[in-house]
């Protein structure tokens, strides 16, 4: 079975600019996450997906940051302006069904944003 | 606010040896979940073993078992006849009913290096 997949692996940019990572989650599965991972840190929840509704984006920081799920299947995190605190590894995964302690999530190998 | 602590920022421990990691928590919530999570130097990460809170019995998953002491909120990681590819990060998490879809709260993680 394929994993999520996840591109671009790296990506540099200036402050200010624009950025936007894709992901693609196991197929058939409901529920999709996007995650940020500042170096020595655990991830943080940004934003939660059930199929194409969004069901939790409390830590989004919505004046900058913007998420869309496609047909309920493959989601674009963007970036608009970037800060340099935005540098970090944003990582999506995925679960089968909906959100809860028993139902696994499986991680993308995550983007590494770099903002000079 | 749920918080989670990993004491031991790095850790070594020689192969065929045994090893734990630390982990506490901080909650008033009576039902809650506990994980380990495993994220190797590719950052794909995955779950090692969970834990429910309602459950006495310490969870175990081959080479890898909990000790959970709830009254003490401690939920150590023990890893029994370790490989070299038990190298990685280490990330505690914790996630309870109310946590708004079963948020996911990650400690900051331990980096543990098996040595040959």
């Amino acid at each position: 079975e394929a994993g999520v997949a996840q591109s671009p692996r790296y990506k540099i940019i200036e402050k200010r600019q624009s950025v936007a990572f894709w992901c693609n989650p196991i197929s058939g599965h409901a529920t999709l996450y996007w995650y940020q991972q500042i170096l020595g840190q655990g991830p943080k929840l940004l934003i939660q997906f059930q199929n194409n509704g969004v069901v939790d984006d409390s830590q989004l920081p919505k004046d900058r940051f913007s998420a869309e799920r496609l047909k309920g299947v493959d989601s674009t995190l963007k970036i608009q302006p970037a800060k340099l605190e935005d540098s970090a590894v944003y990582l999506c995964a995925s679960s089968l069904g909906l959100a809860g302690p028993y139902n696994e999530q499986f991680f993308g190998p995550g983007t590494r944003l770099t903002v000079l | 606010a749920q918080t989670v602590t990993q004491s031991q920022p790095e850790m070594s421990v020689q192969e065929a040896e045994t090893v734990t990691l630390s982990c506490t928590y901080d909650t008033s919530e009576s039902n809650y979940y506990l994980f380990w999570y495993k994220q190797p130097p590719s950052r794909q990460m995955i779950l090692v073993i969970r834990q429910e809170a309602y459950k006495q019995q310490n969870a175990t998953e081959n080479r890898f078992s909990v000790n959970f002491q709830k009254a003490a909120k401690s939920f150590s990681l023990k890893i029994s006849d370790s490989q070299l590819g038990d190298t990685a990060m280490y990330f505690c998490a914790f996630t309870h009913p109310g946590a708004g879809s079963y948020q996911l709260t990650f400690g900051k993680g331990t980096k543990l290096s098996v040595i040959p």
